[in-house]
């Protein structure tokens, strides 16, 4: 079972570029969420879909941007890279009810 | 959202029970109290979930008073595999609409 896959790992970008972060889930979740995670620190939620064709601002969402292109896949995109979004980022999805998130293995952005 | 407050670090040794105890003032009726851990270079990975008295499953008990305004994780016989930051979320889960919001969690080391 592949669960929550994110892609890419790693990836390095120069200030000012576009990049776009992919995550898809494969247990049919209506819920998906974008965090960052600093070193040291805990997640910051960016932005979330409560289900497809929903999405709606988190805790950080300045410099961000989001798609929920259908049931199984929720993007994030950086228009213009700045070194203060180097983070990792981790995608989560949701079942109804009181089920917990599943999350992927995050993708290790830097920003040069 | 229900703000919560935990310790920041603990350290224990093998075989020791471990309680962490996560402080949330404001909870509302309908919220949940849920624990995640998480290891280095991983995304967080669900432990239990609660909304009052005890719970327990296969690694972990979870411990709520009846004013719920705090909880305590109970880990019992730590490993040193156990090493990891562990969080309390606090958030009503019974709609797929719901932000997450995580704290920064507690640092936990396990020494032999």
């Amino acid at each position: 079972n592949a669960g929550v896959t994110q892609t890419p790992k790693f990836q390095v970008l120069k200030t000012g570029q576009s990049m776009t972060l992919q995550c898809a889930q494969d247990m049919n979740h209506n819920s998906m969420y974008w965090y960052r995670q600093d070193p040291g620190m805990g997640l910051r939620l960016i932005y979330y879909s409560a289900s497809e064709g929903t999405t709606d601002k988190g805790e950080v969402p300045n410099g961000y941007n989001v798609s929920r292109l259908n049931k199984r896949e929720f993007s994030l995109r950086l228009e213009s890279a700045a070194p203060s979004q180097t983070s990792v980022y981790f995608c989560a999805s949701r079942d109804l009810g009181n089920q917990p998130q599943h999350f992927g293995d995050g993708t290790r952005l830097s920003i040069l | 959202l229900a703000k919560t407050t935990q310790p920041i670090s603990m350290d224990s040794y093998e075989g020791q029970e471990v309680n962490i105890t996560c402080s949330h003032n404001n909870i509302a009726t309908n919220d949940y109290i849920t624990w995640y851990q998480q290891f280095p270079s991983q995304g967080p990975r669900f432990i239990i979930q609660g909304y009052k008295t005890k719970v327990t499953n296969e690694v972990a008990s979870l411990f709520i008073p009846a004013d719920r305004k705090s909880s305590t994780l109970s880990l019992p016989r730590v490993s040193l595999s156990d090493t990891a930051v562990y969080y309390c979320l606090v958030g009503a889960l019974v709609s797929s609409a719901s932000k997450i919001i995580f704290g920064s969690g507690t640092r936990l080391s396990i020494r032999p």
